[in-house]
């Protein structure tokens, strides 16, 4: 089953409005992926991040790696229609590093 | 540039029929693999592949198999297709060495069991 959590599972915001989701692991993790899935659409590479801590921005999206390497969050600033969709972060697991998906978050972005 | 292809994009099957949903990547990929999306959840990974010749499985592999005879192709096989197995099915590929992890996603395939 799923080993990476995701919350909310479901966020509906006002244009304009801030959002974000966060992703925890039970254990520690080498690097940490996130995915956007615009609705009837395919996963999406937006990001990776690899160190303790790191942050990292693309425009109005800032995405963040924790201390320990067991969360990360993706917050975006000033949503937009465009915006809508669900966001996953994925882990790697074991030797091969198979890529296991998050639970995903749902944001909906009403004009 | 292609990328990832799935075909058929939508297929509908009688419960106990059979079928192979295709994968094919142009981009010299090591590492394939398959996802099944179903309404409101997240991807569950079926089964991988690090490389032609070398199949294992994900977090839900019954009732699906797979095969890696070469390094473009990674089709899933349902043997006896059962209404659980309805979902959208996804098929992605990336390089298999470290700070590679970029997966890329074919465009989905829609199957209905009836």
């Amino acid at each position: 089953g799923q080993q990476v959590m995701q919350i909310p599972q479901y966020q509906h915001v006002q244009e304009g409005e801030d959002f974000t989701t966060y992703c925890n692991s039970s254990t520690t993790l080498s690097n940490i992926q996130w995915y956007k899935q615009r609705p009837g659409g395919h996963p999406v590479f937006l990001i990776q991040l690899v160190k303790s801590g790191e942050v990292k921005k693309q425009k109005r999206l800032t995405f963040q790696f924790g201390e320990a390497k067991k969360n990360s969050s993706l917050h975006i600033t000033a949503t937009q229609t465009t915006d809508v969709g669900t966001y996953f972060c994925v882990i790697g697991r074991g030797a091969t590093n198979k890529l296991i998906f998050g639970t995903g978050t749902l944001l909906a972005v009403q004009p | 540039n292609a990328g990832v292809t799935q075909t058929p994009k939508f297929q509908v099957l009688k419960t106990g029929q059979s079928m192979t949903l295709q994968c094919a990547q142009d981009m010299n990929h090591e590492y394939m693999s398959w996802y099944r999306q179903d309404p409101g959840m997240g991807l569950r990974l079926i089964h991988y592949s690090v490389g032609a010749g070398i199949t294992d499985q994900g977090e839900v592999p019954n009732g699906y198999n797979v095969s890696r005879s070469t390094t473009e192709d990674f089709p899933l096989r349902l043997l006896s297709a059962a209404p659980s197995q309805t979902s959208v099915y996804f098929c992605a590929s990336r390089y298999q060495g470290a700070g590679k992890n970029i997966q890329y996603f074919g465009a989905g395939t829609r199957l209905s069991v009836l």
